[in-house]
């Protein structure tokens, strides 16, 4: 099946600090989301972005598909951007991989005051 | 919209009792997915519905669980004599069918936390 890459494991920043986070895939893709996981587990939609670029406030992603990678741009943390964030991509039927996400293990990101 | 509600939010059992959990999805949804995610890992997928129709199951989804879709609307997952190794966080998503626009976005549930003891 597909590989999903993340880095780096665990980042601490502090707050008003900018970060990267990054995505590597193993093959082509029908969709790549952004998820952010809070500490109650809840898992946060930030982006459905199977290319191109978007941005959402202090949060930005870019994907290029044709080397099958994503990044994650988180601009002035805050304290409340603490969590988990994954990336997670799926392969689509016409591509054998049926409708499922799969998912990276994530970035666990800790921003300090 | 309410978006996806799960039920019940945490639950303790014993080893070899038998748990069942609820997912209501966003309504207008068509397909409906459950991922079990374990400590420090992503969620893994389990099996996902389009309408009534369960269309793919994981091979983590061994004999001891199954999963319902009876009405296309909410959905069931039902786990028989469970093991300490079932003990992880239970969650649902849904997503629009195709032609109904960002078809491919998937929406989770606060999940269920499942501790086997």
């Amino acid at each position: 099946g597909i590989q999903v890459e993340q880095s780096p494991p665990d980042l601490i920043l502090q707050e008003g600090a900018n970060s990267t986070l990054r995505c590597n895939f193993s093959d082509s893709v029908n969709n790549l989301q952004w998820f952010h996981q809070n500490p109650w587990g809840q898992l946060i939609n930030l982006f459905y972005i199977p290319s191109g670029t978007k941005q959402n406030g202090r949060l930005s992603a870019t994907t290029v598909a044709t080397e099958r990678y994503s990044l994650l741009y988180i601009s002035s943390s805050q304290t409340t951007d603490s969590g988990v964030y994954f990336c997670a991509v799926e392969r689509g039927l016409l591509t054998g991989g049926g409708n499922k996400l799969t998912f990276g293990t994530g970035t666990q990101l800790k921003v300090e005051l | 919209d309410t978006g996806v509600s799960q039920d019940p939010r945490h639950k303790i059992t014993k080893r070899g009792q038998n748990v069942t959990f609820r997912c209501d999805p966003i309504s207008e949804h068509n397909r409906l997915y459950w991922y079990r995610q374990t400590l420090g890992q992503g969620p893994e997928f389990l099996t996902y519905f389009q309408n009534e129709a369960q269309l793919e199951k994981s091979r983590l989804l061994s004999d001891r669980f199954s999963a319902e879709r009876p009405k296309g609307s909410f959905s069931t997952l039902e786990i028989q004599r469970t093991e300490q190794g079932d003990s992880a966080m239970y969650l649902c998503a849904s997503s629009p069918s195709e032609g109904q626009g960002a078809r491919e976005t998937q929406y989770f549930g606060p999940g269920t936390r499942l501790l086997v003891l």
